[in-house]
């Protein structure tokens, strides 16, 4: 089966831009999740969705941030406008409604913002 | 707050020599506990886990951890290293009011050398 895609690998924009995060995750996973870790620091849980719906979004940082996600399948994650704080590598991850902490990663998309 | 403390931010080890990355963990209660691998250009992947029961968990690739209570430790060991084990190495808990969130470690780099 195909894992967790996120495009771009990689991103380098100008402060102030607007960037979009896009992540597509293991066919038929309702849970789909974003994290990020800034600048050699700790991963930090961003949100959580249940299909289309946002579950938690409780670690988004400011409204500058916007996810989504489409029907339940792919999800989005926006940046507008981008900070130099922005800058780190964004994780999406999926897993099965019944598998604890069962997540699968996707290989992060390196945001930096200049 | 639950936290978590991967006091090594590198460690260099030579090929064939044992290996052992530490981990600990504030707070009373037990979490859930996680250690997980990115190599170069590759997304996070679980080695292993630990909810309950026997405290000596195998898991993927010749990687070992135990969970001590005592010490609030995780520590990750292997008996052998190879140059492909040389990757960043994160420990992670489950966030003890969520069944899904983890609170991660600032992640140690491992070098091998020839």
């Amino acid at each position: 089966e195909a894992g967790v895609t996120q495009f771009p690998s990689h991103s380098v924009i100008e402060k102030g831009q607007t960037v979009t995060l896009r992540c597509d995750p293991i066919s038929g996973h309702d849970n789909l999740y974003w994290y990020r870790r800034v600048m050699g620091k700790e991963i930090k849980f961003l949100l959580h969705f249940v299909k289309e719906s946002k579950q938690d979004e409780s670690g988004m940082p400011n409204n500058r941030f916007l996810a989504e996600r489409t029907g339940g399948t792919y999800s989005t994650l926006k940046v507008q406008p981008a900070e130099l704080e922005d800058s780190g590598v964004y994780f999406c991850a999926s897993s099965q409604g019944t598998d604890l902490y069962g997540y699968t990663f996707g290989s992060g998309t390196r945001l930096t913002v200049v | 707050a639950q936290s978590v403390t991967q006091p090594d931010i590198h460690i260099t080890v030579s090929e064939g020599a044992s290996l052992e990355l530490r981990c600990n963990y504030s707070y009373g209660a037990t979490p859930y506990l996680f250690w997980y691998v990115q190599s170069p250009g590759q997304g996070l992947q679980l080695l292993l886990k630990y909810f309950s029961g026997d405290t000596l968990v195998q898991g993927i690739k010749g990687f070992e951890a135990e969970f001590k209570r005592s010490q609030s430790s995780f520590n990750l060991r292997k008996p052998s290293v190879h140059w492909s084990d040389a990757a960043e190495y994160f420990c992670a808990v489950g966030r003890l009011d969520s069944n899904y969130q983890l609170i991660w470690g600032a992640g140690t780099k491992l070098i091998i050398k020839p």
